[in-house]
């Protein structure tokens, strides 16, 4: 499968636990995008990045929350000490250079206990 | 700052019926236009996308939307509903951000529930 991969599907975590989800971006994309799903609403966007470097991160909480997508490996979505309202479907996108269209994997559904 | 409004959250209708979901967004400038599809439980897929050119864009599984500028509308059409379309549809805007990438501003979705 060629696609956007991300793992876990599922993550449980207890409250104030670290949260780390991943995005293997499909093959020959350098460019990955986060996106929260809220319940009952749309997709928000969090974060873009390219290799090694955050674009636009205009979308990221202000704390507890990071990114990244080295050289080698997926791109990993950090959040930590984790609150109920954290609790969310992530989802990851990416396209390659000069694209518009964007790739979206499964998301990873993250609750906080 | 952009926005997209979808106007109907909750839409039911009966096997063989039309549909016709609307999406209006504010932007001034050139934007990209595009419908996903996520069905429960799995990630979202691309029904149809308008970047220029003819108004009226064909899709996957018979659906079709058309981009009225002055209207800053681009509604989702399928002339016959089945129950396999059961699904949330999200209407989506696109634009060129900072380092060559496209940021997309999500509507917040339709749940289309689909009768026998």
């Amino acid at each position: 499968n060629a696609g956007v991969m991300q793992n876990p599907r599922h993550l449980v975590r207890r409250r104030g636990q670290e949260a780390r989800l991943r995005c293997s971006p499909m093959k020959g994309h350098s460019h990955v995008y986060w996106y929260r799903q809220l319940p009952e609403e749309g997709l928000k966007f969090m974060v873009y990045l390219q290799k090694e470097n955050i674009i636009d991160e205009s979308g990221m909480p202000k704390e507890r929350f990071s990114a990244e997508f080295p050289k080698e490996g997926p791109s990993i979505l950090r959040i930590q000490q984790v609150v109920r309202g954290d609790s969310a479907a992530y989802f990851c996108a990416s396209s390659g250079t000069g694209k518009i269209e964007a790739f979206f994997g499964q998301g990873t559904r993250l609750t906080v206990v | 700052a952009q926005s997209v409004s979808q106007h109907n959250h909750h839409v039911i209708l009966s096997e063989a019926a039309s549909l016709e979901l609307g999406c209006n967004y504010s932007y001034g400038g050139t934007v990209n236009l595009f419908w996903y599809v996520q069905y429960p439980g799995q990630h979202l897929q691309l029904l149809l996308k308008y970047f220029s050119g003819d108004p009226l864009v064909k899709g996957i599984k018979g659906f079709e939307a058309e981009f009225i500028k002055s209207k800053f509308s681009f509604n989702l059409r399928k002339p016959s509903v089945q129950w396999s379309d059961t699904a949330e549809y999200f209407c989506a805007v696109n634009r060129e951000i900072t380092g060559g990438g496209n940021k997309l501003t999500f509507g917040t979705g339709t749940q289309l529930k689909v009768e026998l």
